[in-house]
């Protein structure tokens, strides 16, 4: 069966500080992977996409199936930034499964 | 981006009655919509899956005849608890995407916080 994990439930860094949310997940096809963001009292909202390998926010994360990988990273995390973050995964079957979610808190 | 509505946004219901929630993408057609319930501080667990015009996709462990969901058309898709009981109380999210194609976004509603007293 498919799965996410996201290791952190919680992860404070100080602001500029290089951040790194991890993300694992089994899947034996080819998966389409996602990072999701909720910021307080506001609604998930897509961060990014694994498919358009695009850079959001100062945000990136690469596919890595040796590993089975989808890490975000950020070299300079602002206070802006702290939030939910949670790594999801679609399958053929169009299921859209999430991670734990971590929750990230910037410190000034 | 697309804008997905749930109503209402909170609901409060005695034991032993129905609520039903709504689920509509405002302004693209939903091929897809998703149900999870979400508890305090914890990741979303999905519920089920829906295509418009057909049955919906349970998870394992979800009761289909307690959660029941209808897809009746591509902008509109109800969840409605039956003989609801203090432990639905919960927070239900939906989320629609528009195709079934590599990469699309799944757009996500405000939530329903639903109290069973």
């Amino acid at each position: 069966a498919q799965r996410v994990t996201q290791p952190e439930k919680l992860l404070s860094v100080f602001k500029g500080a290089p951040v790194e949310l991890k993300c694992n997940y089994s899947y034996s096809g080819s998966p389409e992977l996602f990072w999701y963001v909720q910021y307080s009292r506001q609604r998930l909202q897509l961060l990014l996409r694994h498919i358009s390998r695009e850079s959001i926010k100062g945000f990136t994360a690469d596919l890595n199936k040796g590993e089975t990988s989808f890490h975000l990273k950020k070299p300079f995390a602002q206070e802006e930034d702290s939030a939910m973050y949670y790594c999801a995964l679609i399958q053929g079957a169009q299921k859209l499964v999430f991670g734990q979610g971590t929750r990230l808190t910037i410190n000034p | 981006g697309a804008v997905v509505s749930q109503h209402p946004s909170w609901v409060i219901c005695k034991s032993g009655t129905s609520v039903k929630i709504e689920c509509r993408s405002l302004d693209f057609q939903a091929t897809t919509m998703f149900w999870y319930r979400q508890f305090p501080k914890q990741s979303l667990m999905l519920m089920a899956t829906s295509n418009e015009g057909s049955k919906a996709t349970y998870e394992q462990g979800v009761e289909k005849d307690k959660f029941l969901i209808n897809h009746a058309s591509l902008t509109l898709s109800t969840l409605t608890v039956t003989s609801a009981h203090p432990e639905d109380s919960s927070f239900y999210i939906c989320s629609a995407r528009e195709t079934a194609e590599v990469g699309t976004e799944a757009f996500f509603g405000q939530g329903t916080r639903l109290t069973v007293v």
